[in-house]
């Protein structure tokens, strides 16, 4: 079955950086993209962008352009989502997705990843 | 940006009732138009694609409709189960946006 793992939360301080892993097991990893979603506390899903483990192609919101990098190792069919410069606002649930070319859809997600960022 | 407005932002509906949660983008984005359902303290989960395409394995009381701007995710003989928040997404466009969301509340 189709699942992707993530790791374990993180405590940051401001100004730190954060590396979330995205494991993917079931499926052939270099098939479908991945995407990365993020959720602050209370609040809605937020796009963050997306890797092709393939190619190891990227495309990152204008957002978080130059904080973001997105990468992979398909020796291990993990994905990385590496992002720079924390703040408070940063604090949040992050998701790894599969991206289902053909529908289009977040088909299986991860588990999330909470990364609180306080001082 | 494809921006998404769902309404209502919030519900409070008793089981068995009929729930309807609309979506609307700023732009026209065809089908590519998908609902979710977040349970507290879970990952999102698929429920419709391409506005009304049914999901394997989703309770068939879900179903979408809609095309262009406009969009309704219904849900018929509302469960207790179904207590969630209901996300519409647009992968029409670069960036993918997602609605403000739906949360049901069953009373």
């Amino acid at each position: 079955q189709v699942q992707l793992v993530q790791s374990g939360a993180e405590v940051k301080k401001p100004g730190a950086s954060v590396k979330v892993s995205c494991k993917a097991s079931g499926y052939t990893f270099n098939g479908y993209y991945v995407h990365w979603v993020r959720q602050a506390p209370g609040q809605g899903l937020e796009w963050m962008g997306w890797i092709n483990p393939n190619s190891g192609g990227t495309n990152y919101a204008q957002k978080f352009q130059g904080r973001v990098t997105m990468t992979r190792d398909t020796s291990i069919s993990t994905a990385y989502m590496e992002l720079t410069s924390l703040r408070s606002d940063d604090t949040a649930v992050y998701y790894c997705a599969r991206f289902h070319s053909s529908s289009s859809t977040f088909d299986y997600w991860g588990q999330g990843t909470l990364v609180t960022v306080s001082s | 940006e494809i921006v998404l407005t769902q309404s209502p932002e919030f519900q409070s509906v008793t089981p068995k009732e009929k729930v309807t949660i609309t979506c609307r983008a700023s732009q026209t984005i065809g089908s590519s138009l998908h609902w979710y359902q977040q349970k507290p303290d879970q990952s999102p989960k698929l429920l419709i694609k391409y506005a009304s395409q049914s999901i394997s394995g989703v309770p068939s009381r879900f179903s979408g409709s809609g095309s262009g701007t406009d969009f309704t995710l219904t849900i018929n003989a509302l469960e207790a189960e179904d207590a969630a928040t209901y996300y519409c997404h647009q992968s029409s466009y670069l960036p993918h946006t997602f609605g403000q969301g739906t949360k049901l509340e069953i009373k």
